[in-house]
């Protein structure tokens, strides 16, 4: 099973609302990240948060991290149509390369 | 620097054919990764180097899959008789060693057909 792992596997919400998407890894890590990846492209890193951190904000992004729970939220407010993508964490476990959840695929309907 | 380039975009070949990607990765980093990611997954880690050292491998790269970084810049990725399973978008990234404040950058991917 993989280290880090999203839900749900794909969400559709209206324009304007909010999405809440989940990850939950295994192991300790030394940070956690949020990247995006819009349909055949590249991975766009979102946010990174430290595992001393608890919540980061960047724009309409919230993350937050519970390492107690071992998981995190993604938090995009006032969702748009350009929203739309899949939403992926990865996990910076020590001494390791990041490891990447199978994604969540959100679709923000106009 | 206009971020990861990898070339070419997208890739058919015929089954036991040899595919060569290429990435050119932020001039300034240090750190070359390659991951290989089929539909509806995430990305799957291959191998990532250090400067020119390559540091680890997945047991996904067979003996099949050879990766270069002749000089610590670009880098290249060989798949050498391809099978129909090896179809997958191949992406690079780079980042700066010891600098955990930062993900990745990656570039759009290398998109591969084998048919």
């Amino acid at each position: 099973s993989q280290q880090g792992e999203e839900d749900p596997q794909a969400l559709s919400i209206q324009e304007g609302e909010n999405a809440t998407m989940n990850c939950s890894y295994k192991t300790s890590i030394n940070n956690l990240q949020w990247y995006r990846q819009n349909s055949g492209r590249g991975l766009v890193h979102l946010i990174l948060i430290r595992s001393n951190e608890r919540e980061k904000h960047s724009g309409r992004l919230r993350v937050t991290l519970d390492t107690s729970k071992k998981s995190s939220s993604l938090l995009i407010t006032a969702s748009r149509a350009a929203d739309t993508a899949s939403y992926f964490c990865a996990t910076d476990v020590y001494g390791q390369n990041f490891v990447f959840g199978p994604g969540t695929r959100l679709s923000v309907l106009p | 620097d206009t971020g990861v380039s990898q070339n070419p975009r997208h890739k058919i070949t015929k089954r036991g054919q040899n595919v060569t990607f290429r990435c050119d990765p932020i001039s300034e980093h240090n750190r070359l990764y390659w991951y290989r990611q089929t539909l509806g997954q995430g990305p799957e880690f291959l191998t990532y180097f250090q400067n020119e050292a390559q540091l680890e491998k997945s047991r996904l790269l067979s003996d099949r899959f050879s990766a270069e970084r002749p000089k610590g810049s670009f880098s290249t990725l060989e798949i050498q008789r391809t099978e129909q399973g090896d179809s997958a978008m191949y992406l690079c990234a780079s980042s700066l060693a010891g600098n955990s404040n930062y993900g990745y950058t990656f570039g759009s991917g290398t998109r591969l057909t084998v048919v």
